[in-house]
C-alpha cells in the first residue's frame, strides 16, 4: 500500500484563523479523500479530491469553509477556514488503492489533530 | 440516507476467545465492504476487504458477507490483548465513485 504522510501532525489554533493541512503520497494516485473524525465519533467524508478537477464536497461541507487543492497526483491540501472550537477534530486524508484487485480499498494517513481554542 | 450500523460496544472478550462483530447497511447497491481497525490516537488500518457473499479468511480474521440480508461480520479468532481497538465497518456503493460510508465503530476489549 502507499505511504501517506500528513503535516502538521497536530496543532492548536485560535478561533477565526485558518490552518492548511498537507497530505503527501509516495506514489501517484487518482482518488484522494479528506475525512473528519470528531472526538469519540466515526469518520465523516468531507470531500473527494481528484487531480485536475474541482473537489466534490459532501452534504454539510462547503468549499468556502474547507477549500481543497490537488495540484498533482501525489499531493493535496485541505484548509480549515475561520475556525471555531467545533472544528476541533482529527482530519485524515486517504487514497484509493491503485491495484485493480483492491477495488475501493482506501488507506489512511496518520491524521492531523486540530484543537481550536 | 445511506446508513451503516454497528453496535458501539464495548465488546469484552476473554483472551483466546472469538470476538464477533456485526454490521448492517441500508444501501442494496453496496458492492465493497471493509473492516478497519483503529487504535486509540491512531488512524484507521485496513484489515479485511470482502466483495462477494460468503466467508473470507485472513489469518485470525474472517469476514462474512450476506448481501441478501445486508449484513457483514468480522470474526477474530484466538483474541489477543493487542486486538483491543475500535473496529470500523465501511461500505462503498456501486455509484459512490469510491466513497466509503463508515459505521460508528465497535470497541473491542480483550481481557487477559
Amino acid at each position: 500500500s502507499a505511504v501517506i504522510s500528513q503535516k502538521p501532525s497536530r496543532d492548536i489554533c485560535q478561533r477565526g484563523t485558518s490552518l492548511t493541512i498537507q497530505c503527501q503520497v509516495d506514489s501517484q494516485v487518482t482518488m484522494m479523500f479528506w475525512y473528519r473524525q470528531q472526538p469519540g465519533q466515526s469518520l465523516t467524508l468531507i470531500a473527494t479530491a481528484n487531480q485536475g478537477s474541482e473537489a466534490t464536497y459532501e452534504s454539510g461541507f462547503v468549499i468556502d469553509k474547507f477549500p481543497i487543492s490537488r495540484p498533482n497526483l501525489t499531493f493535496s491540501t485541505l484548509t480549515v477556514s475561520n475556525m471555531s472550537p467545533e472544528d476541533s477534530s482529527i482530519y485524515l486524508c486517504s487514497v484509493e488503492a491503485s491495484d485493480r484487485s483492491s477495488y475501493n480499498e482506501q488507506f489512511f494517513g496518520p491524521g492531523t489533530r486540530l484543537t481550536v481554542l | 440516507q445511506k446508513e451503516v450500523e454497528q453496535n458501539s460496544g464495548p465488546l469484552s472478550v476473554p483472551e483466546g476467545a472469538i470476538a464477533s462483530l456485526n454490521c448492517t447497511y441500508s444501501d442494496r447497491g453496496s458492492q465493497s465492504f471493509f473492516w478497519y481497525r483503529q487504535y486509540s490516537g491512531k488512524s484507521p488500518e485496513l484489515i479485511m476487504s470482502i466483495y462477494s457473499n460468503g466467508d473470507k479468511e485472513d489469518g485470525r480474521f474472517t469476514a462474512q458477507l450476506n448481501k441478501a440480508s445486508q449484513y457483514v461480520s468480522l470474526l477474530i479468532r484466538d483474541s489477543q490483548p493487542s486486538d483491543s481497538a475500535t473496529y470500523l465497518c465501511a461500505v462503498a456503493s456501486g455509484d459512490s465513485w469510491g466513497k466509503l460510508q463508515f459505521g460508528a465503530g465497535t470497541q473491542v476489549v480483550v481481557t487477559p
